[in-house]
């Protein structure tokens, strides 16, 4: 199945670092959404993307859905013991009403926050 | 208000047995979806139920059945569970209309098949 290409898949960074991680594909998407996984729960929406160029910021977090559709980014600014956990991109292929948001996902950032 | 609640939380099959994992949600929503994620895998789709009445297979459905039960159940059954079906499964939910791609996850079903 069609995948999306996440980088780095893991981060050991000192608290207060920023952190950039990016999700790539060979094909258009017309959203992109991030979300964070912490231990032992489910998957929480961050930020979603509409526009290619748009970039939104939720807190110390900014994502970016890239020009060409084809990637999107998220920076997190003075990163914080609780940042801890695995980030994941999502994109959503179809433009029109058929898909009924069916997302792909990317293989996840795992970040580990040294204090 | 719970959102996306799943049971059970962890389970234990042998190798042929069957179960059903449950879902529901509150919060209204016509979409819902099971997903199971696997190390260095992500999330990968098994079902969707766009609407109540309505299944559809995702990339994974192999091995799985699936039931809208109404609006706010989504049932996932194994007929007969094997090992490469040790996993983690979500439950996810979209909320009608707008922008409809933000899909709200569950706690998550820790299965293991021995």
């Amino acid at each position: 199945g069609q995948q999306l290409n996440q980088s780095p898949q893991s981060m050991f960074i000192q608290e207060g670092e920023d952190v950039s991680m990016n999700c790539t594909s060979s094909s258009i998407f017309n959203t992109w959404l991030w979300y964070k996984q912490d231990p032992g729960e489910g998957p929480v929406l961050l930020i979603a993307l509409y526009k290619a160029g748009e970039l939104t910021s939720n807190g110390r977090l900014t994502a970016q859905f890239g020009i060409t559709r084809k990637d999107s980014f998220l920076n997190i600014s003075a990163s914080i013991p609780s940042d801890v956990g695995i980030y994941f991109c999502a994109g959503q292929r179809d433009a029109g009403g058929t898909s009924y948001g069916k997302l792909t996902f990317g293989q996840g950032t795992i970040l580990t926050v040294h204090p | 208000n719970a959102g996306v609640t799943q049971t059970p939380k962890f389970q234990v099959l042998k190798t042929g047995q069957s179960m059903t994992l449950q879902c529901a949600q509150d919060m209204n929503h016509n979409s819902m979806y099971w997903y199971r994620q696997d190390p260095g895998m992500g999330l990968r789709l098994i079902y969707y139920s766009a609407s109540e009445g309505t299944t559809d297979k995702g990339e994974v459905p192999n091995g799985y059945n699936v039931s809208r039960l109404n609006k706010r159940e989504f049932s996932l059954r194994l007929e007969s569970a094997a090992p490469s079906q040790t996993s983690v499964y979500f439950c996810a939910s979209n909320r009608p209309g707008g922008r409809s791609y933000e899909q709200y996850f569950g706690p998550g079903t820790r299965l293991t098949v021995t």
